[in-house]
């Protein structure tokens, strides 16, 4: 099946810090990558949705300033959680999709931890 | 919001019984997939099912789809221990991208050896 990377799988980061996740489609074009965000013990909630060399499409409560999403090709997406807060900790996981695929395929997930 | 609902949230069994997982959705679907999450991981999917599909097998796992309950089950048979994980329902509906899913809460499965 295809491979989504995903990568740091854990980060620990000072409060007031960026930190950069990025989510690559290793054997297919992603032409629409979607990020999640999962709290402990809890399921995945959607925070965006974004599209190979279009803005990305936020879900409502997410702030598009805070998570900033680039999806400059087809096999790269990334995610960047600026001025972090230790209320940023949490499991991110990202998926990728193309038009032929019915099945979406996720990457393994980042730990952030916000210090 | 949240769309699928799991039940039971927790389930314990000895290894070698069926476990059973059930989720109910609200909306119309194009399709419904079941994913599992060992703790701290990412997600591995496990089967998909179509709207116009009522039974699917993978293996052990046998998934059903009840659209005019809105319902889906998904049956793990001979649990083993490394079963042990969360199992998450997932829905992706007609007007959306395939890869947009809407997630259940989850079903915490601990097979005990």
């Amino acid at each position: 099946g295809a491979v989504v990377s995903q990568h740091p799988s854990r980060v620990i980061c000072k409060s007031g810090t960026s930190v950069k996740i990025e989510c690559r489609s290793l054997d297919f074009q992603a032409t629409t990558m979607f990020w999640y965000r999962q709290f402990p013990k809890q399921s995945l909630m959607l925070m965006a949705t974004s599209n190979e060399g279009s803005k990305a499409t936020y879900e409502q409560g997410v702030e598009k300033d805070k998570f900033l999403i680039n999806h400059a090709s087809l096999t790269l997406s990334t995610l960047t959680v600026t001025s972090a807060h230790p209320e940023d900790s949490s499991f991110y996981i990202c998926s990728a999709s193309n038009d032929r695929n019915t099945e979406a395929f996720f990457g393994q997930g980042t730990r952030l931890t916000v210090v | 919001s949240q769309q699928g609902e799991e039940d039971p949230q927790a389930l314990s069994i000895q290894e070698g019984e069926n476990a059973t997982m059930n989720c109910s959705y609200k909306t119309s679907i194009n399709n419904l997939q079941w994913y599992r999450q060992n703790s701290g991981r990412g997600l591995v999917h496990l089967i998909l099912i179509r709207s116009n599909e009522r039974e699917k097998h993978s293996g052990r796992l046998r998934v059903t789809l009840d659209t005019s309950k809105k319902s889906s089950s998904l049956l793990i048979t001979a649990s083993r221990a490394a079963d042990t994980a969360s199992y998450f329902c997932a829905t992706a509906d007609y007007g959306g991208s395939q890869g947009n899913l809407i997630f259940g809460k989850g079903t915490k499965l601990s097979v005990k050896p």
